[in-house]
């Protein structure tokens, strides 16, 4: 079983759309995590952190579920510029060590006319 | 404020060919880091360092070496490239090592060996 695992997708959705991706993760041991972006042939970047106890970010919702071990990413009245791959990223760093992301595949997300 | 650069670009090498990727980071971060993305793999840890003067294996570090050169510099070497290592090579830094730690990548350096 891959350590984080995501839908590759693509998900198409029209603009003004909501969709929403989820991402399950095998370490219950994981200490924090995040969604990146990353766009086509160019390098990842941080979306949000994903806090506990939910949190929001303009047109973006993440959650996680310690329990079942998930996180979801929520976006909202999609737009075009929200097309890309979005990476579900755990950190399974101890006090005292580099931070050790574990990155899943990614889902790609495909917003039209 | 550049924050991570990392060259070249762009290589191809023939089997065999040795080469070393440069990654520099303008933001003083301590921790720094080296991945490899694959289709269908995701990102993958190759080496990292916590700090200047120390480094330690990722999860893909065979037939890879680095240097932590000074705070600010992460180079990575392949002595005898292979064609699995034709890959995209990401730097990454971050401010300390810990929970929500952002790290920051650079534009990666795309390799193809023949």
């Amino acid at each position: 079983r891959k350590e984080v695992e995501q839908d590759p997708g693509p998900f198409n959705v029209p603009e003004g759309a909501t969709v929403a991706f989820n991402c399950t993760y095998s370490n219950s041991a994981s200490q924090s995590f995040f969604w990146y972006r990353q766009d086509c042939r160019k390098e990842p970047k941080l979306l949000m952190s994903v806090y506990s106890s939910g949190n929001e970010d303009g047109r973006f919702t993440a959650q996680l579920n310690r329990a079942s071990q998930y996180i979801s990413l929520l976006i909202r009245d999609s737009k075009l510029s929200d097309s890309a791959t979005y990476l579900c990223v755990v950190n399974e760093a101890n006090t005292g060590t580099a931070s050790k992301l574990t990155f899943g595949t990614g889902t790609r997300l495909q917003v039209t006319l | 404020n550049a924050g991570v650069t990392q060259t070249p670009k762009f290589q191809v090498l023939k089997t065999g060919q040795s080469m070393t990727l440069q990654c520099a980071q303008d933001m003083n971060h301590n921790s720094m880091y080296w991945y490899r993305q694959d289709p269908g793999m995701g990102l993958r840890l190759i080496y990292y360092s916590a700090s200047e003067g120390t480094t330690d294996k990722g999860e893909v570090p065979n037939g890879y070496n680095v240097s932590r050169l000074n705070k600010r510099e992460f180079s990575l070497r392949l002595e005898s490239a292979a064609p699995s290592q034709t890959s995209v090579y990401f730097c990454a830094s971050s401010e300390r090592a810990g929970e929500f730690n952002e790290q920051f990548f650079g534009p990666g350096t795309r390799l193809t060996v023949l």
